[in-house]
């Protein structure tokens, strides 16, 4: 099975900061890759889908890059809404799976 | 607007099992594949399986099978999970969660755009 690591599991940062998490997946998954932002006792939201592209209604500060086994999720500017948990996602083949979490957290 | 909701928290003892249900309203039901995806506590999600709303097809994550059953009523615009013989490494939040992509793909994306609130399943003697 593919194996998706993320890092850092845990980022201290400012308002305003620009802060970057990695995700590397253990095979090549071409472009398959969303991002999901988790608040407590929310649902998962889907921010960035096909590494890339976001999804409506996301703000701008957030942008996605890579391809094959190595992507990143950028955020520039960051806003108190923006602490949360940070899960990357593979789509290209089954399990489907889920990095374990960034924890973006106020510095 | 797309909602999903779920039905509430359940407590049941190691053995048993457990339907959750999520009705969808804001689109058209069977344009859309639904999955089910889990969450432990501290852990990341964990996808479970998918059906298809039109046709009823499902399929389903190796870990799951034979203990989990995904089903829908279209005249309703609800889909269900049951899951049986719980464990408590079972107690999870389960979402239901829609695949963007139109069935018309004939395969769904994978990656979901809408999630349900989530459901709270606590297995526990």
């Amino acid at each position: 099975d593919i194996q998706m690591t993320q890092s850092p599991s845990t980022l201290s940062a400012s308002v305003g900061d620009r802060v970057t998490i990695t995700c590397r997946a253990s095979q090549d998954i071409s472009s398959s890759l969303a991002w999901y932002q988790q608040k407590p006792g929310k649902a998962p939201k889907l921010l960035i889908y096909k590494v890339s592209n976001l999804q409506n209604g996301v703000p701008s500060r957030f942008s996605g890059s890579g391809s094959g086994t190595e992507f990143t999720l950028t955020i520039r500017s960051l806003q108190p809404d923006d602490f949360a948990i940070y899960y990357c996602q593979q789509y290209n083949r089954y399990p489907y799976n889920f990095g374990q979490g960034t924890k973006l957290e106020i510095k | 607007q797309v909602q999903l909701v779920q039905s509430g928290a359940e407590v049941k003892k190691p053995g048993a099992s457990v339907k959750v249900s999520c009705k969808a309203s804001g689109y058209t039901f069977t344009n859309h594949y639904m999955h089910w995806v889990r969450q432990a506590p501290g852990q990341g999600p964990e996808w479970m399986g998918i059906i298809n709303p039109s046709g009823g097809s499902t399929s389903y994550a190796q870990k799951f099978q034979g203990r989990v059953t995904l089903t829908r009523d279209t005249s309703t615009s609800t889909v269900y999970m049951e899951l049986s013989s719980l464990k408590s490494e079972d107690t999870a939040v389960y979402f239901c969660a829609r695949d963007p992509i139109s069935l018309t793909a004939l395969v769904g994306a994978y990656y979901f755009d809408y999630w349900g609130q989530g459901t709270l399943v606590t297995v526990s003697s």
